[in-house]
């Protein structure tokens, strides 16, 4: 079945340092690719999303772009502030099941 | 306006125990989904509703677990003779319809403890 695999954690960063998170997908299809995030004492909010091959989402400074050829979706920030600590997952979404990685969890200090 | 809502936020049951779950989904939303997060995991799904029907099922792990949605807007996830290995955090989305454009919007989760 679908399947997401992202980047084991956790990731501890200093303020304004450059933030990857890889994610890579299994999928019979073309399905559609998000980041979530959830902050401290949160729910799960959706950060970003690409519905097709090449499409790049953005939201907060942050951007991946739905790569086909490499089955990837990597999450990156140029800068990161203290305000960007969170658990991230990256998912797939095929019809209207989602599916998660493990989530990843980083930490910014100032 | 009101996101999704869950209660109770915890709950603390002893092994055997039945309990119940409550989601209210954003007003209007016609399609509600529950998913499960274990410790260290990401959400993992279990059933669907279109309206008033559970459209996929296929995600919940046996039969002690069943999710009703009588009105087509409140579900109620029930689990009957809990065990210690059902705990976790469980999430209510919603979106405005099914589809794979449409936004699901998560509630803040209700974490179940079975001792």
């Amino acid at each position: 079945g679908d399947s997401v695999t992202q980047m084991e954690g956790p990731v501890t960063l200093s303020e304004e340092a450059c933030l990857t998170i890889n994610c890579t997908y299994t999928a019979t299809g073309y399905p559609s690719l998000f980041w979530y995030v959830q902050y401290p004492g949160e729910g799960l909010q959706l950060l970003l999303k690409a519905t097709k091959a090449d499409d790049k989402g953005s939201n907060k400074g942050f951007e991946a772009t739905y790569r086909k050829e490499t089955t990837s979706f990597h999450l990156e920030k140029g800068s990161v502030q203290v305000s960007d600590s969170a658990v991230y997952f990256c998912a797939l979404r095929d019809d209207y099941k989602l599916s998660f990685g493990a989530g990843t969890t980083v930490t910014v200090r100032a | 306006g009101a996101g999704v809502s869950q209660t109770p936020s915890n709950k603390v049951t002893e092994k055997g125990k039945y309990v119940e779950l409550r989601c209210d989904p954003i007003s209007g939303h016609t399609a509600l989904y529950w998913y499960r997060q274990s410790l260290g995991q990401g959400p993992e799904f279990l059933i669907y509703f279109q309206g008033t029907g559970a459209a996929d099922d296929s995600g919940l792990p046996n039969d002690r677990f069943f999710a009703v949605r009588p009105e087509g807007s409140v579900s109620t996830l029930k689990i009957q003779r809990t065990e210690r290995g059902d705990s976790a955090v469980y999430l209510c989305a919603s979106s405005l319809k099914a589809g794979e454009l449409e936004e699901q919007f998560f509630g803040p989760g209700t974490r179940l403890t079975v001792l």
